[in-house]
């Protein structure tokens, strides 16, 4: 069984461009949520999918938007990037619902975002 | 809305000593409540949950409805719990964990 992945790393990109970040779930998850973390602070919900639709939305513009494919895969994608969505971007897998009973979520390593 | 406050950013203390990171929440209805850690260059990792009601690596927790807390605590504290802890809640109306800021714990020999 292999844990959540994340692609790129580390990705450096200038205000106004736009950027992709990719996550794997763990095997058997059907579910992937987002997470931004800025320096200093915890984790923030952004969105999550289940069975390729998004089902629930943090307070984030519709300049982040995503995906989630049938393999379960999902991306993230930001439009006319900030300075502000320099982060650690933050994807968590399992297996379940919207709603209860709550199933573990696992967390890959995060994808370092700079905005220059 | 939902909010978990973790007053402290960092707690220092040698081992031995006893530990308590403090974790409030603010929901209207029957939350689930959870410490993640996350240890020097590895993922964030759940810790415990309410619900289970367990101890884990030492570390307790118990969910205090009346003052809407969720403090952590662990009687003799060990330089491997040197880490990032979050507390986090799951309310019944949202699909997701809100977060705390996190409490820094550096346990020094």
């Amino acid at each position: 069984e292999t844990g959540v992945t994340q692609s790129p790393t580390h990705l450096i990109k200038t205000r106004g461009q736009q950027v992709t970040l990719r996550c794997s779930s763990q095997s058997g998850h059907n579910t992937v949520s987002w997470y931004q973390q800025a320096l200093g602070q915890g984790p923030q919900f952004i969105f999550q999918y289940y069975r390729e639709e998004e089902n629930g939305r943090g307070n984030f513009p519709p300049r982040f938007s995503g995906l989630q494919f049938p393999n379960y895969s999902s991306e993230l994608n930001v439009n006319a990037l900030e300075l502000d969505d320099s982060a650690l971007y933050l994807c968590a897998s399992r297996q379940g619902t919207s709603g209860r009973p709550y199933n573990e979520q696992f967390f890959g390593p995060g994808t370092r975002l700079t905005v220059l | 809305a939902q909010r978990v406050t973790q007053p402290e950013k960092l707690l220092s203390v040698f081992k031995g000593a006893p530990v308590e990171l403090k974790c409030n929440y603010s929901y209207s209805g029957s939350p689930e409540l959870f410490w993640y850690v996350q240890y020097s260059r590895q993922r964030l990792q759940l810790l415990l949950r309410h619900i289970s009601r367990e101890s884990i690596k030492g570390f307790t927790a118990d969910l205090n409805k009346g003052e809407t807390s969720f403090h952590l605590k662990k009687p003799f504290a060990q330089e491997e719990d040197s880490a990032m802890y979050y507390c986090a809640l799951w309310g019944s109306g949202y699909s997701t964990l809100t977060f705390g800021k996190g409490t820094m714990l550096l346990v020094s020999p």
